[in-house]
């Protein structure tokens, strides 16, 4: 199984300023495609997960431009440019490459100074 | 928008079989996604992959889980269920149906069910 292994675990943030959460996975998760299945989710209180970002670096619709997703092989990055109180939750990166098993990072928790 | 609702018992006695079932409303289960998913998350704990089936009902399941799950779809209902049997209080979580596609196998959640495994 490809294990993902996120950093920090804990990120207290200013508003206003920048955050950034790194993935790593124990092997390269760039398919033959040239295509890395790597995604990221946020976990706001008491809600489901919701997709962020696709293919290491493609936002969602309706997802705030704030939000940036980079890297490719088995380091990624998910930046948030000026954090903002709704940002506030958990974030996962998951890897959708080779499967099954779909795997998950251990999740970021984002909190607000 | 898809939109998908978890439903089922929220306590099951150890040793028992969880079964839950998760609704496809505002599209069909046959073009909706490509993946219906089930994904657990343990009290406070991160998420776990069970497995997914497609609508023509290939599943894959997670190796950890394997031996104790099925799951299955009712095109006619517009419904795809897991079933977990031998049951532990390991088992108790929130248990999450997502659909997805090939971009990233789960792009969208329902919105959670807890079930609690307890005599």
């Amino acid at each position: 199984d490809v294990v993902m292994t996120q950093s920090p675990l804990s990120l207290p943030v200013t508003l206003g300023q920048a955050a950034s959460i790194s993935c790593r996975s124990s092997q390269s998760v760039t398919y033959s495609d040239g295509i890395a299945y790597l995604s990221w989710f946020q976990q706001r209180p008491g809600q489901s997960p919701r997709r962020l970002i696709y293919k290491a670096s493609h936002r969602d619709s309706g997802v705030p431009d704030r939000f940036s997703g980079s890297g490719s092989g088995t380091d990624f990055t998910l930046t948030i440019s000026r954090v903002e109180a709704e940002d506030v939750g958990i974030y996962y990166c998951m890897q959708g490459t080779y499967w099954p098993p779909v795997t998950f990072g251990q999740g970021t928790r984002l909190e607000i100074k | 928008q898809v939109q998908l609702q978890e439903s089922g018992p929220g306590l099951v006695e150890p040793s028992q079989t969880l079964s839950l079932t998760c609704t496809v409303s505002s599209g069909s289960i046959t073009t909706g996604a490509k993946y219906w998913s089930w994904i657990r998350q343990n009290p406070g704990k991160g998420l776990e992959w069970i497995g997914h089936i497609s609508y023509s009902g290939s599943p894959y399941y997670n190796s950890s889980l394997a031996s104790r799950l099925t799951m299955s779809v009712d095109t006619s209902k517009n419904q795809f269920s897991l079933k977990l049997s031998s049951v532990t209080a390991a088992d108790t979580a929130v248990y999450y149906c997502a659909g997805g596609s090939d971009t990233s196998k789960v792009d969208f959640w329902g919105q959670g069910t807890l079930v609690t495994v307890s005599s």
